[in-house]
């Protein structure tokens, strides 16, 4: 299957630091990608929908301000956790979905996010 | 609103006993359904998925699962377990119901599966 990239794995900030997590698609063209949170033994929250030379689509409950999406091509998007707080600590995992008429969606393997 | 129900949080199994993990759906009309497996502090790997043709679906290592559209269930088999078999294992459905949709998944609470010696 193709292959997603995540970039850091893993990162530890200061409180009121603001993070940037990278998500790529490796060898295929992604139009869509989205944004999973999960807790600890918990299921994966869908946050967001970023949608390449447009704007992300949010969940309810998910603060645009707080989590910016930017989709700037059709292989990477970035979210950015700004003046993060130790709530905002989790596993965040993106994922792609491959341009038709394929549509099938590879995950990528998650960033944990400490924030002290 | 399309969901997934997954019954069991935990499913404890002697290797090399058959598994079964369960999911059940609520779809309109008809379902995309998945399942996809993550190990500790990694990302989610797909193992198989049903979306038209014959209800009983083979998939990666050794799994598989039944597409019941009677009973509204899709439960993920395996004839022999391994204990390597051991991680969270997620069920999902695509959801169709908005406009302009763009493939969003909505997935069922996990169940870990245990697999001892």
């Amino acid at each position: 299957g193709a292959v997603v990239s995540q970039h850091p794995s893993w990162v530890i900030c200061k409180s009121g630091t603001s993070v940037k997590i990278e998500c790529r698609s490796l060898d295929f063209q992604a139009t869509t990608m989205f944004w999973y949170r999960q807790f600890p033994k918990q299921s994966l929250m869908l946050m967001a929908t970023s949608n390449e030379g447009s704007k992300a689509t949010y969940e309810q409950g998910v603060e645009k301000d707080k989590f910016l999406i930017n989709h700037a091509s059709l292989t990477l998007s970035t979210l950015t956790v700004t003046s993060a707080h130790p709530e905002d600590s989790s596993f965040y995992i993106c994922s792609a979905r491959e341009n038709p008429p394929y549509n099938e969606q590879f995950f990528g393997p998650g960033t944990r996010l400490t924030v002290l | 609103a399309q969901s997934v129900a997954q019954p069991e949080d935990q499913v404890n199994v002697a290797e090399g006993n058959p598994l079964t993990v369960k999911c059940t759906y609520s779809v309109s009309g008809n379902p995309y359904l998945f399942w996809y497996v993550q190990y500790p502090n990694r990302g989610l790997q797909f193992l198989l998925k049903y979306i038209t043709g014959d209800n009983l679906v083979k998939g990666s290592y050794g799994f598989e699962a039944e597409f019941n559209k009677s009973q509204t269930s899709f439960h993920l088999k395996k004839p022999s377990a391994l204990v390597s078999d051991s991680a969270l294992y997620f069920c999902a459905v695509r959801d169709f119901t908005r406009s302009g949709n763009t493939g969003k998944l909505i997935f069922g609470q996990g169940t870990t599966l245990q697999v001892k010696p």
